[in-house]
C-alpha cells in the first residue's frame, strides 16, 4: 500500500523568504503525486499534481515541486512567502484502483508566515 | 456556486445520535468520494461513487457508517449511533470522471462534533 510522510508537522518562515515544504512516499511504482492547501475552515484546493514527464512541475499560487525518483521524495518550493500562504498543505500520492484513483494523504504542514 | 457544497457546515450531536451529511457536487461530475479528516491528520479516504454505483467502501470504518447516492447527484454519508471516536471534519470531493489524471475538488467540509 502507498504511505505518504510529511516530517515537518509545522513550519515558520518570514514573509518574503524561501520554503521548502518536505515530503516523501512509499510506492513501488512510478506515483501520481500532489501537493493540496488547506485555508482554516476550507476544503483541500489543488496546488499542482506529476505523473510523468517533466519532474519540476509548476503549480499555482508561484508554487512548484520537484520528484526525485532516487529520494522518494516530492518536496514543495516556493521562492518568496507570502503572508496569505500561511495554511496547511498536504502531500498526496494516488494508487489507480480498478479506474478511479484512491488518494493517501500525508499528515500535513501547517505553515505559518511572520511579519 | 459552481463548488462542491457541504451541508451542514457544523454538526453537534450527543453520543448515540443518528446524523446524516449532505454533499451536492459539481454539476455533471461522475465521481464523488467521501473523506474523514481527524484532527491534526489529512484526509483518509471512506468510500466512493461512480455515478449512483458505490464501487469501493473499504474505507467505511464500521458499519455504523452508510453512504448513498441514489440519482447519481447529490450523496449522503449517514452515521448511526454516533460514537465520541467519530468527532471529525467529513470532507466530500468530486471529479469529473475517477480516472488518476482528473483532479478532485473539495467541499469545505462539516464539522461533526460527538459530545
Amino acid at each position: 500500500a502507498q504511505s505518504v510522510t510529511q516530517p515537518d508537522i509545522h513550519i515558520t518562515v518570514s514573509e518574503g523568504a524561501s520554503l521548502e515544504l518536505r515530503c516523501n512516499y512509499s510506492y513501488g511504482a512510478t506515483p501520481y503525486l500532489f501537493w493540496y492547501v488547506q485555508s482554516p475552515g476550507q476544503g483541500l484546493q489543488l496546488l499542482l499534481k506529476y505523473f510523468s514527464g517533466d519532474t519540476l512541475v509548476q503549480g499555482i499560487k508561484g508554487f512548484e515541486a520537484e520528484f526525485k525518483r532516487s529520494q522518494s521524495s516530492f518536496n514543495l518550493r516556493k521562492p518568496s512567502v507570502h503572508w496569505s500562504d500561511a495554511a496547511e498543505y498536504f502531500c498526496a500520492v494516488a494508487l489507480n484502483s480498478g479506474g478511479y484513483q484512491k488518494v493517501t494523504f500525508g499528515t500535513g504542514t501547517k505553515l505559518q508566515v511572520i511579519p | 456556486g459552481a463548488g462542491v457544497s457541504q451541508s451542514p457546515r457544523y454538526k453537534v450531536a450527543k453520543r448515540g445520535q443518528d446524523v446524516a451529511l449532505r454533499c451536492d457536487p459539481i454539476s455533471g461530475h461522475v465521481s464523488l468520494f467521501w473523506y474523514q479528516q481527524a484532527l491534526g491528520q489529512g484526509p483518509e479516504f471512506l468510500t466512493y461513487f461512480q455515478n449512483e454505483a458505490q464501487l469501493d467502501k473499504s474505507g467505511l470504518p464500521s458499519d455504523r457508517f452508510f453512504a448513498e447516492r441514489p440519482e447519481g447527484s447529490v450523496s449522503t454519508l449517514k452515521i448511526q449511533r454516533t460514537q465520541q471516536e467519530d468527532s471529525a471534519v467529513y470532507l466530500c470531493a468530486s471529479s469529473l470522471a475517477g480516472g488518476v489524471g482528473q483532479p478532485q475538488h473539495f467541499g469545505d467540509g462539516t464539522r461533526l462534533s460527538i459530545l
